[in-house]
């Protein structure tokens, strides 16, 4: 089975741009969550979707949205790009939200914002 | 205060070596604490979840310590591929999020 992909993996965009990154789960998998990681930190979370439905947000602000589709992938977008939005954005699957967390994540979209 | 602390290291040792990277959280409700390993520029990778009686798997053993909220890892006979940033993860008392450490980086030299 394939794991989680996610695409592109590399991305280069100029501040003030609108970028869409893309993430589909493992099959079977309900819940997405994405995380930004940058260098030298652990992944910070943005978004978790279970079942279509925003399930948790961090502390991230309203340029960040996304949205998960009937086959359970999932869009992050993020407008107005800042130079600080540079990072490692990763995608997690998990088989559903609840008491069992641990999640597997896709090999990221590696964004920098020039 | 850091929701998971870690020691950044780095922890510098010889193949064969053991090796114990420590991990502190700070929200008593947190029910699930797992470990991850990173490579360099690569996605975090489930390495085992860490239960209340602890755990092994091969040469990686985790203990879990719930009253001093404390968790750790340890890697008996140290192999090269053992080099990478070991990430201590909690959820964040609701299920949604997993908290990340900043990672500890261990590099196993021969």
């Amino acid at each position: 089975d394939a794991g989680v992909t996610q695409s592109p993996t590399h991305l280069i965009k100029t501040r003030g741009q609108q970028v869409t990154l893309r993430c589909s789960p493992i099959s079977g998998h309900k819940s997405v969550s994405w995380y930004q990681q940058v260098l030298g930190q652990g992944p910070q979370f943005i978004f978790q979707y279970y079942e279509k439905e925003e399930r948790g947000r961090g502390n991230f602000p309203d340029r960040f949205s996304a949205r998960q589709f009937p086959n359970y992938s999932s869009e992050l977008n993020v407008n107005a790009l800042l130079l600080g939005d540079s990072a490692l954005y990763l995608c997690a699957s998990s088989p559903r939200t609840g008491e069992v967390t641990e999640a597997f994540f896709g090999q990221g979209t590696r964004l920098t914002v020039v | 205060r850091k929701e998971v602390e870690q020691d950044p290291g780095p922890f510098n040792v010889p193949e064969g070596a053991t090796v114990a990277f420590n991990c502190t959280y700070s929200n008593s409700a947190s029910q699930s604490f797992f470990w991850y390993r990173q490579d360099c520029r690569k996605e975090p990778k489930l390495l085992m979840s860490v239960y209340s009686s602890g755990n092994e798997d091969g040469r990686f053993t985790a203990q879990l310590n719930r009253a001093s909220q404390y968790i750790s890892l340890l890697i008996r006979d140290s192999k090269l591929s053992d080099s990478a940033t070991y990430l201590c993860v909690v959820n964040g008392g609701s299920s949604y999020k997993l908290i990340f450490g900043s990672g500890t980086r261990l590099l196993v030299r021969p």
